[in-house]
């Protein structure tokens, strides 16, 4: 099963980019990338997926390097709004058992 | 929106109480999966399944149970709570656990004093 891991947290002030990486060292060949947005309270939120080079949507951005053995989850120019936890999911490919990492708790100050 | 629900929404209880949190969806997704999570803390797989009939424990061991008899409901269930029981109870659901996005519904607070 592929595990995954993340910083922590990390700090930001709006208008910045904000770069998350996520280790996933052991991913299966036919796994994907997923990552989520969790507010307090909150049950996690879809953000973007990928499988492998770049992804781009209305929100994000995500990079993975050739050999898949990280991702990077891109945010442009942050607000107050985009402060939450962030989670990085990769799916071991062969079962439907989807376990998420701990989380990148992303602090975004004025 | 997402179409999946849970109920209730908060839930405080006695110890030894018998509870059931209810997790439906309108999707039609074979997949659903319920996750605990203490406040500030991650996520828990506890109990997933694959469709009608399939249940399988998660990650985490859990002295809930749950049930598949239909495809949309998916309920979890503690025959007698106990204050470690206390914690939000996440549910979610997807058509393709690979590539597919997982929906998550609004989570019930259990309280157990």
């Amino acid at each position: 099963l592929a595990k995954t891991t993340q910083p922590i947290s990390m700090d930001s002030y709006e208008g910045q980019e904000v770069n998350i990486t996520c280790s996933h060292n052991n991913i299966a060949t036919n796994d994907y990338i997923t990552w989520y947005q969790q507010f307090p309270s909150q049950g996690p939120r879809f953000i973007i997926q990928g499988y492998k080079t770049k992804v781009t949507n209305e929100v994000a951005s995500l990079f993975i390097p050739a050999d898949r053995k990280s991702s990077t989850l891109s945010l442009p120019r942050v607000s107050l709004s985009d402060t939450a936890v962030y989670y990085c999911l990769v799916g071991d490919g062969s079962s439907y058992k989807l376990i998420f990492g701990s989380g990148t708790r992303l602090l975004v100050r004025p | 929106e997402a179409d999946i629900y849970q109920t209730p929404r908060y839930l405080v209880i006695g110890t030894g109480k018998k509870i059931t949190l209810e997790c439906s969806q309108t999707m039609g997704h074979d997949k659903m999966y319920w996750y605990q999570q203490d406040p500030g803390m991650e996520l828990h797989l506890i109990h997933y399944s694959y469709g009608v009939n399939s249940t399988e424990k998660g990650d985490l061991s859990s002295e809930s149970t749950v049930s598949r008899i239909r495809t949309e409901h998916f309920p979890l269930t503690l025959e007698s709570a106990r204050p470690s029981h206390t914690s939000q109870y996440l549910c979610a659901s997807t058509d393709r656990a690979i590539t597919g996005e997982l929906f998550f519904g609004e989570g019930s607070r259990l309280t157990v004093l």
